[in-house]
C-alpha cells in the first residue's frame, strides 16, 4: 500500500518553462513534506520541504505548494534549466508521531530540454 | 564537511553468499539510516540507529539482514544469504537527531546485483 504516490514516471520541458512535479499521499498523519533530487550513481540530495501547518514554502527556483485537504503537494520549478534534469522523491513524514522516518514516493524523472 | 561516505561502490555476488556494506556518516551526526532503494522505486527505509541503539528495524527481513552501529558511528549492513531479489542500492544517510524536521544526508549508495 503506497502512501506517498507520484503518478507521472516522467516530464519533459523546455529550458525556461515552469516544470510542475506532483505527489499525493494517502496518510492524513503526515505533517512534514520533503522533495529530493537525485542524479544518476548519486545519493538523494534535499531540496526544499514544507511543514504541514503552511500551503506555500519557496527556496529561489523551487516552491513547494501544499493542499492538505486534496493530499496533495507539488513541486514548481521556474525557470527550469538543463542542470535540473534529474529524478526528483517526494517524501512525508509524521515527525509529531514517530522517529523521523521518510516514506519515499517511486520519483519522477524529469527532462529540461536545452 | 565531508558527506555520507559508503563502500564498496558497486557489488555483485551469487545468489545465498553473504555481503556486508559500510557507512560512514557525517561528523557529528547522531542518527544513521540504511534504506533499500529497488529500481524504478523510491528508498524504503530497512533500519534506524539513533547513537548505537535501534529505533526502528520494522521493515528490515530480519532472517537475512542485520545491520549494528557498535560505536555510534560507523555502521555495517549484512546481508546473509543473498536472495535475486535482494538486488537494489543500498543508501546510507544520516541526521543531527531524529525528529524535529532534520534533514537526511545521503551517501551516494552501494549497488548490489545478484545473480
Amino acid at each position: 500500500d503506497q502512501q506517498v504516490k507520484q503518478n507521472s514516471p516522467s516530464l519533459s520541458v523546455q529550458e525556461g518553462r515552469i516544470s510542475i512535479l506532483n505527489c499525493d499521499y494517502t496518510n492524513s498523519m503526515f505533517d512534514y513534506f520533503l522533495w529530493y533530487k537525485k542524479y544518476p550513481a548519486e545519493g538523494p540530495t534535499f531540496l526544499i520541504s514544507i511543514s504541514s501547518i503552511k500551503d506555500k514554502n519557496e527556496d529561489g527556483r523551487f516552491t513547494v505548494f501544499l493542499n492538505k485537504s486534496a493530499k496533495h503537494l507539488s513541486l514548481h520549478i521556474v525557470p527550469s534549466q538543463p542542470g535540473d534534469s534529474a529524478v526528483y522523491f517526494c517524501a512525508a513524514s509524521n515527525y509529531g508521531g514517530s522517529q523521523g522516518n521518510l516514506i519515499f514516493g517511486k520519483g519522477t524523472k524529469l527532462s529540461v530540454k536545452p | 564537511e565531508a558527506g555520507v561516505a559508503q563502500s564498496p561502490r558497486y557489488k555483485i555476488i551469487e545468489k545465498r553468499q553473504s555481503v556486508a556494506f559500510w557507512c560512514n556518516p557525517i561528523s557529528g551526526h547522531a542518527t544513521l539510516y540504511w534504506y533499500q532503494q529497488i529500481l524504478g522505486q523510491g528508498p524504503k527505509l530497512l533500519i534506524q540507529f539513533q547513537n548505537n541503539g535501534v529505533v526502528d528495524d520494522s521493515q528490515l527481513p530480519k532472517d537475512r539482514f542485520s545491520a549494528e552501529r557498535l560505536k555510534g558511528v560507523d555502521s555495517t549492513l549484512k546481508i546473509q544469504p543473498a536472495k535475486l531479489e535482494d538486488s537494489a542500492v543500498y543508501l546510507c544517510a544520516s541526521s543531527w537527531t531524529s525528529g524535529n524536521y532534520n534533514e537526511q544526508f545521503f551517501g551516494p549508495g552501494t549497488r548490489l546485483t545478484v545473480l
